[in-house]
């Protein structure tokens, strides 16, 4: 039952550095999303891909790309981490074809950038 | 535009008391409502989720939340709090519609005292 599995857990960066954070789902889920979790903020969207060969930004998204590679994977790229990007990143997955289905989430990768 | 707004980051219950969590949200379409619990260093769970029919939700762990249209709510509730229930929760609304983005509130810290 791994469901979505994020990697790596932790990271830590130095300004300038360039990262891809992977995601891989196993539950035949078409969205996928990406968020970031940081204190009193809640979760903010980044990117989201509603369909295999899709992808849209979400509230966040500079300083970001993503790529949806096929249906299971969904990764997220930063090119040149900067410390606002230190953050616990989160990916989710969503099935079924109607907004009423729940997201199924990660454990997450902590990131910090020097 | 959807939003969610969680009065109060941070809820204090005595072991045993009634837990009231707040979520207010806004949509321009009717909703799918979701609560979330985050344990430390995990990711999201789903507790609840509301789509369409009875208002009064049941979920996992002895929570409930109630849909109230007229007051734009979703409050959840658990009539006695254990300890095991200190956690983070997420409030989080998705449109009933193709659009496949679900939009969260900023958390509230649940803290049970013995």
């Amino acid at each position: 039952n791994a469901g979505v599995t994020q990697t790596p857990k932790f990271q830590v960066l130095k300004t300038g550095q360039s990262m891809t954070l992977q995601c891989a789902q196993d539950m035949n889920h078409n969205s996928m999303y990406w968020y970031r979790q940081d204190p009193g903020m809640g979760l903010r969207l980044i990117y989201y891909s509603a369909s295999e060969g899709t992808t849209d930004k979400g509230e966040v998204p500079n300083g970001y790309n993503v790529s949806r590679l096929n249906k299971r994977e969904f990764s997220l790229r930063l090119e040149s981490a900067a410390p606002s990007q230190t953050s616990v990143y989160f990916c989710a997955s969503r099935g079924g074809d109607t907004s009423n289905q729940p997201q199924h989430f990660g454990d997450g990768t902590r990131l910090s950038i020097l | 535009a959807q939003s969610v707004t969680q009065l109060g980051s941070h809820v204090s219950v005595s072991e045993g008391a009634l837990v009231l969590l707040r979520c207010n949200y806004s949509s321009s379409v009717p909703p799918y409502l979701f609560w979330y619990v985050q344990y430390p260093n995990q990711g999201l769970q789903l507790l609840l989720k509301y789509t369409t029919g009875a208002t009064l939700v049941k979920g996992i762990n002895g929570f409930e939340a109630e849909f109230k249209k007229s007051e734009t709510s979703f409050h959840l509730t658990k009539p006695s709090a254990h300890m095991s229930d200190a956690a983070e929760y997420f409030c989080a609304v998705s449109e009933n519609s193709s659009a496949s983005k679900i939009i969260f509130g900023s958390g509230t810290r649940l803290s049970i005292r013995p």
